[in-house]
């Protein structure tokens, strides 16, 4: 088990450009989480799967953003038309989790994609 | 909605000395709780988490956490503090949707002075 990968760990862009990252979770973790943290806050909620369904988005989520998991395991996120704004950290967290609310859930980060848009 | 607030965006100590680092949450039912650690560059690693078995929660690397439903507080602290220490310290509380998301504080930057 090497823990939650993130791939690139740095991006740097130029505005309008496309981006697209990838999260790599635990491997019998079925839950799937994206999380943006600006300089100076903490992470902010934007998406999550359980398997390959998208079950929830944030209304951070623009529709510039997409957010993939095909096969209920690595996941991409996708930014299109990027902005400065997007300048960010985006963290991917995965967890196990079966019913509604069940148990602790906790969830394990990944070292996260710091992306630069110029 | 729940959320948390943390109180002091830095907060500086000397090695050795007592580490409190302050978080309020708000939540309409029992909460899970959590601190998170944040070394530079890194991602966030689990400290510590609160889920109704004890109201006093020890994490790693010396810290705790003291959960007081009448003062809606969560407080982190740490007997002696080490330079090591330095970091970006998040409280969050997990929402009881069933998506489970985390919901963050602003975080504290916890500075060791010599």
């Amino acid at each position: 088990d090497t823990g939650v990968s993130q791939d690139p760990r740095h991006k740097i862009t130029k505005r309008g450009q496309n981006v697209t990252f990838r999260c790599d979770p635990i491997s019998e973790h079925n839950r799937l989480y994206w999380y943006r943290q600006t300089l100076g806050q903490g992470p902010e909620f934007l998406t999550y799967f359980q398997n390959e369904a998208q079950l929830e988005k944030s209304r951070l989520l623009s529709d510039r953003f997409s957010a993939e998991r095909p096969k209920g395991s690595f996941s991409t996120l996708e930014i299109q038309r990027t902005e400065q704004g997007d300048s960010a950290m985006y963290l991917c967290a995965s967890s196990f989790g079966t019913g509604k609310t069940s148990g602790i859930n906790e969830q394990f980060f990944g070292p996260g994609t710091r992306l630069t848009v110029l | 909605a729940q959320s948390v607030t943390q109180l002091g965006s830095h907060v500086s100590v000397s090695e050795g000395a007592l580490v409190l680092l302050r978080c309020n949450y708000s939540s309409s039912v029992p909460p899970y709780l959590f601190w998170y650690v944040q070394y530079p560059n890194q991602g966030l690693q689990l400290l510590l988490k609160y889920t109704s078995a004890a109201t006093l929660v020890k994490g790693i690397n010396g810290f705790e956490a003291e959960f007081k439903k009448s003062e809606t507080s969560f407080h982190l602290t740490k007997p002696s503090a080490h330079m090591s220490d330095a970091a970006e310290y998040f409280c969050a509380v997990r929402t009881v949707s069933s998506a489970s998301k985390i919901i963050f504080g602003s975080g504290t930057r916890l500075s060791i002075r010599p």
